[in-house]
């Protein structure tokens, strides 16, 4: 079972700020926290990970609270293109061990 | 850079047929997964394939499902017999080899587009 629980849905006007939040509250200590996001008909994509400091790149910012319970994926200023599901994960860092569990992710539906 | 392919894009059998799926990953990529995924959920982890060798394949349905990854680049999934609940897209990634097992890193999956399966 996945280890986050997310919104199913959310709506964001175009040009502003989209919040995605994720609570993981059994988070252990050696978990990232993962994003991506899946358009329709397409596979998902990576978008961002972190720790437990605060993440920025070319696509969003991740803001992971200071108990590590829960996480926001921020897009700073949402275009229709961002209209996707949102997949919040956690798990180790290594590629062994225990694999990505997907849950059902956040709807986001950026409006017009 | 060429992304990772999958082919056929859409295939519709009846059940108790069988079917294979094909995937090329991503050059250099030494790990490959396959997933499923069900209308309305997330992707599941079907297989792991490190090289040529299965890290894990807990979730595959090992009485119908089998993939191989015989020269460690392409891989082909077969289902046999289908199953209406086999309906599904089924999603190949690639990554590149994590390093030493354990060390604290992080390889992006890279997905290919899906093939959407139908049984009738």
């Amino acid at each position: 079972d996945a280890k986050t629980t997310q919104p199913p849905s959310m709506d964001c006007a175009e040009g502003r700020a989209a919040n995605l939040p994720c609570n993981h509250s059994t988070i252990s200590g050696n978990e990232y926290v993962y994003w991506y996001r899946q358009i329709h008909s397409q596979g998902p994509q990576y978008i961002i990970h972190g720790l437990k400091n605060n993440e920025t790149n070319e696509m969003a910012s991740l803001i992971i609270t200071e108990d590590r319970k829960s996480s926001t994926l921020i897009l700073p200023h949402a275009t229709l293109r961002d209209t996707a599901v949102y997949y919040c994960i956690v798990r180790v860092g290594d590629n062994y061990g225990q694999n990505f569990v997907f849950g059902p992710g956040t709807r986001l539906s950026v409006l017009p | 850079e060429a992304g990772v392919a999958q082919s056929p894009r859409y295939k519709i059998i009846e059940k108790r047929q069988s079917v294979a799926f094909w995937c090329n990953p991503i050059s250099g990529h030494a790990t490959l997964y396959w997933y499923q995924q069900i209308l309305g959920q997330g992707p599941k982890l079907l297989i792991q394939f490190q090289n040529n060798g299965v890290v894990d394949d807990s979730q595959l349905p090992k009485d119908r499902f089998s993939a191989e990854r015989l020269k460690g680049v392409d891989s082909t999934l077969k289902i046999q017999p289908a199953k209406l609940e086999d309906s599904a897209v089924y999603l190949c990634a690639s990554s590149l080899s994590a390093g030493l097992a354990g060390a604290p890193s992080y390889n992006e999956q890279f997905f290919g587009p899906g093939t959407r399966l139908t049984v009738l």
